[in-house]
């Protein structure tokens, strides 16, 4: 039980370059996130999807797009990367209508745009 | 979405009891009170929910005041494992949109040996 994977764990882009953060989880959960988390700063949150097909976007959006073709996928593009998108980034999945359970973090992707 | 205030940091000797505070005086009948912690270089961790009842588990145990406008988070005996930053978040369940974890700031838990 993998619980939720995160690639790549580091990583370093040019600005204006375009990429793909993955996320994947195993536990059958219908809900994921996506949080970024600034030096000193608490977690907020980018985009997030109740189930395949659906997305919504979190409280700072801007510069990322998000899409859920699957259960278990949700990976968060920048399509075209700047400096204050450096930051680390980390997705979370949890089961949608119960409050029986918390959420599982992956273990983040250190992103530095230069 | 309903706020929590935590104070900004705390301090506790090691193998002492710690009680970490949280307010949340506009909390919703269906809102659930979470508590995750992120250790250095880690992501968020899990410790504990509850709704109305206190809740223990192998981590930690929650107390729940009678009118659900604050709550704390206790660890029985805290171990320098457990310096991190502590998160208080409320979660609505069955609100969709309002299933999302809104972080705060949280409370920056040191412990001393």
């Amino acid at each position: 039980n993998a619980g939720v994977t995160q690639t790549p764990k580091f990583q370093v882009l040019k600005t204006g370059q375009s990429m793909t953060l993955q996320c994947a989880q195993d536990m059958n959960h219908e809900y994921m996130s996506w949080y970024r988390q600034d030096p000193g700063m608490g977690l907020r949150l980018i985009h997030y999807s109740v189930g395949a097909g659906i997305t919504d976007q979190g409280e700072v959006p801007n510069g990322y797009n998000v899409s859920r073709s699957t259960t278990e996928d949700f990976p968060l593009r920048l399509l075209s990367a700047a400096p204050s998108q450096t930051s680390v980034y980390f997705c979370a999945s949890s089961y949608v209508r119960t409050g029986n359970y918390g959420y599982t973090f992956g273990s983040g992707t250190r992103l530095t745009v230069v | 979405d309903a706020k929590t205030t935590q104070p900004n940091s705390m301090e506790s000797n090691e193998e002492e009891p710690v009680h970490l505070p949280c307010n949340h005086s506009t909390i919703s009948g269906t809102d659930y009170i979470h508590w995750y912690r992120q250790l250095p270089s880690q992501g968020p961790e899990y410790v504990i929910h509850g709704l109305t009842s206190n809740v223990n588990n192998r981590m930690a145990s929650l107390a729940i005041a009678e009118d659900r406008k604050s709550s704390t988070l206790i660890l029985h005996r805290a171990t320098l494992r457990d310096a991190a930053v502590y998160y208080c978040i409320l979660r609505d369940p069955y609100g969709g949109a309002t299933n999302k974890l809104i972080f705060g700031t949280g409370t920056l838990l040191a412990v001393q040996p």
